[in-house]
């Protein structure tokens, strides 16, 4: 099936560093979502894009919907332990098609 | 409102037995999906539903089955366990166009 290709897979960083993910895709999305997932839970809807070039931030996270429909970003500012999880990309072309999810980029944070 | 709520959250079979995985979301969503998630392999689409009485397939339905007789209501079916169906499964609901979907806090499922 379609899929998102999300990197990077695994992150390492000190608290209080800045972090920055991304995720691509060879076809265009119309709506490009970012989750995060707690150990043990499901995932939680962080920031949702809606058109090219959107620049949208929620706290201390900014993410991005590029320019071409064929990629996004997302940065998180400033790191704090409860930042831990895993992140994951999502896309929506169009209609009923059901949400395409990249395989996430599990973050750990060094106190 | 409680969400997206599933039960159980765990559960243990043996192989060749048979389960329902319950959800239920109380938030009016027309669109429900099932996803499970095995581990460092990201969400895969089982099955999901844009209405009651309406269901479709997802990337992975295979050995699972679904209903959709009211709203709030969307189980998951597994006839015959099998060992590859270890995973652990998520209930998601959404309002139609698929986007913004709102998940449950999973069901780990074991089959030995």
């Amino acid at each position: 099936g379609q899929q998102l290709n999300q990197s990077p897979q695994s992150m390492f960083i000190q608290e209080g560093e800045d972090v920055s993910m991304n995720c691509t895709s060879s076809s265009i999305f119309n709506t490009w979502l970012w989750y995060k997932q707690d150990p043990g839970e499901g995932p939680v809807l962080l920031i949702a894009l809606y058109k090219a070039g959107e620049l949208t931030s929620n706290g201390r996270l900014t993410a991005q919907f590029g320019i071409t429909r064929k990629d996004s970003f997302l940065n998180i500012s400033a790191s704090i332990p409860s930042d831990v999880g895993i992140y994951f990309c999502a896309g929506h072309k169009s209609g009923n098609t059901p949400l395409v999810f990249g395989k996430g980029t599990r973050l750990s944070v060094i106190a | 409102n409680a969400g997206v709520t599933q039960t159980p959250k765990f559960r243990i079979l043996k192989i060749g037995q048979s389960m329902t995985l319950q959800c239920t979301q109380d938030m009016n969503h027309n669109y429900m999906y099932w996803y499970r998630q095995d581990p460092g392999m990201g969400l895969k689409l089982i099955y999901y539903s844009v209405g009651a009485g309406i269901t479709d397939k997802g990337e992975v339905p295979n050995g699972y089955n679904v209903s959709r007789s009211t709203t709030e209501d969307f189980p998951l079916r597994l006839e015959l366990a099998a060992p590859s169906q270890t995973s652990v499964y998520f209930c998601a609901s959404s309002y139609p166009g698929a986007n913004e979907q709102y998940f449950g806090p999973g069901t780990r499922l074991t089959v030995t």
